[in-house]
């Protein structure tokens, strides 16, 4: 298995830029959401999916979407690059979310705007 | 609104000593925590969980306690290795919409010194 797989890992974006990080996952987990890590700082949580075709927002959403058209992925995109979302950003996903154990989270995604 | 914080940013203990990282939450309504563990360029790793019901938790060399007296958790590691290097998150996992949400601190940078 492999888990949660992100893509790309490292990305440099010009200001106005649009792109679309990937996530997918193999564990036929319900639960998907991406967080976003700044320098010096704990996760946070951007968009939330609890099952294919439902997403809700978490508490960063502003400048992103994401659509959850099958279980498997869970695309984030970023609709106009802004400095401000130069971060590191980690897809999760959990078939419990009652459970910490089970939440399993990506290896992370660098993003550069400049 | 609730949030999760620690007391240190940085610690640094000599190999062999037992570690100890605290963490501070403001929800007295939180009834679950887990501690994660973060190596440079990857994704957090769950170490161990607690309950509200639960004073004290434990696993293979970290302890885990918890006082709901003055929301205060902390996590021991005993016989500090190399590899415990790393930044070590507390988090919250409360019930928030639709699913739990993970609500993170800031992390605390270990270093195991020789």
């Amino acid at each position: 298995n492999a888990g949660v797989t992100q893509t790309p890992k490292f990305q440099v974006l010009k200001t106005g830029q649009s792109m679309t990080l990937q996530c997918a996952q193999d564990m036929n987990h319900e639960y998907m959401s991406w967080y976003r890590q700044d320098p010096g700082m704990g996760l946070r949580l951007i968009h939330y999916s609890v099952g294919a075709g439902i997403t809700d927002q978490g508490e960063v959403p502003n400048g992103y979407n994401v659509s959850r058209s099958t279980t498997e992925d869970f695309p984030l995109r970023l609709l106009s690059a802004a400095p401000s979302q130069t971060s590191v950003y980690f897809c999760a996903s959990s078939y419990d979310t009652r459970s910490g154990n089970t939440i399993y989270f990506g290896e992370g995604s660098w993003l550069t705007v400049v | 609104g609730e949030s999760v914080g620690l007391h240190l940013p940085t610690l640094s203990v000599q190999e062999g000593d037992n570690s100890i990282i605290n963490c501070a939450y403001s929800n007295s309504a939180s009834d679950y925590f887990i501690w994660y563990k973060q190596e440079s360029g990857k994704g957090p790793q769950f170490i161990i969980d607690i309950r509200s019901n639960m004073d004290k938790r434990q696993g293979q060399r970290v302890t885990v306690l918890l006082n709901k007296t003055v929301k205060h958790l902390s996590l021991q590691i005993a016989a500090t290795q190399p590899g415990d290097s790393a930044v070590y998150f507390c988090a919250e996992n409360g019930l928030s919409g639709s699913a739990r949400q993970l609500t993170f601190g800031s992390g605390t940078q270990l270093t195991v010194l020789p």
